[in-house]
């Protein structure tokens, strides 16, 4: 199993262009997440989705958009991005009821 | 989810004993005390959790107060490959819906 897979490792963009990260997972899961790591700081949830075809806002949702049209598969979208989306982006899957979420390696974002 | 408070940085000898604290004062009776661990701005993972008793597996021990509103991690022989920011999560058991808060955690540094 490769688990949890995030496309892509590293990406730069400049103010105002779009982009889509994509997220996938082999486990099976329900459940996936999308969340963000500023420098220093913890993770913070921006969506959710709880079953294909569903998703939900988390904590700081606001610039971001995502889709689950298929199970394996979370995306993470970023309409027009700004210098305040420069971050670290992880997403987990997990099973309906768990106590472990399986995070992936990450991407790096930066927007100039 | 109840909030969690644990120290910025520590420092423990390679072979030595590393136990990491975390008080979780206004924890709810149903609510569970999760450990995750985060190398080097990898993805985070997961390491132990606990409701009442204290658990034990390969990676670690957690040690839970009677009144539950303090924790200990315990990491029996500390390698360099334990150094890494440890984050103490309190969460109720289904996390679908209530995805994990993540705090500033606890930055382990294990020394040669």
């Amino acid at each position: 199993n490769a688990g949890v897979t995030q496309t892509p490792k590293f990406r730069v963009l400049k103010t105002g262009q779009s982009m889509t990260l994509l997220c996938a997972q082999d486990m099976n899961h329900e459940y996936m997440y999308w969340y963000r790591q500023d420098p220093g700081m913890g993770l913070r949830l921006i969506h959710y989705s709880v079953g294909e075809g569903t998703t939900a806002k988390g904590e700081v949702p606001d610039g971001y958009n995502v889709s689950r049209l298929k199970k394996q598969n979370f995306l993470l979208g970023l309409e027009s991005a700004a210098p305040s989306q420069t971050s670290v982006y992880f997403c987990a899957s997990s099973y309906v009821i768990s106590y472990e979420q399986y995070f992936g390696p990450g991407t790096r974002l930066t927007v100039t | 989810d109840a909030k969690t408070t644990q120290p910025p940085s520590m420092d423990c000898a390679e072979g030595r004993a590393a136990n990491l604290p975390c008080n979780h004062s206004t924890i709810s009776g149903n609510e569970y005390v999760y450990w995750y661990r985060q190398i080097h701005s990898q993805g985070p993972q997961y390491i132990i959790h606990g409701l009442k008793n204290n658990e034990t597996n390969e990676m670690a021990s957690l040690i839970i107060t009677e009144d539950r509103k303090s924790s200990t991690l315990i990491l029996p022989h500390a390698t360099l490959r334990d150094t890494a920011v440890y984050y103490c999560i309190v969460s109720l058991l289904v996390t679908g819906r209530r995805a994990l808060t993540f705090g500033s955690g606890t930055r382990l540094q294990v020394q040669p």
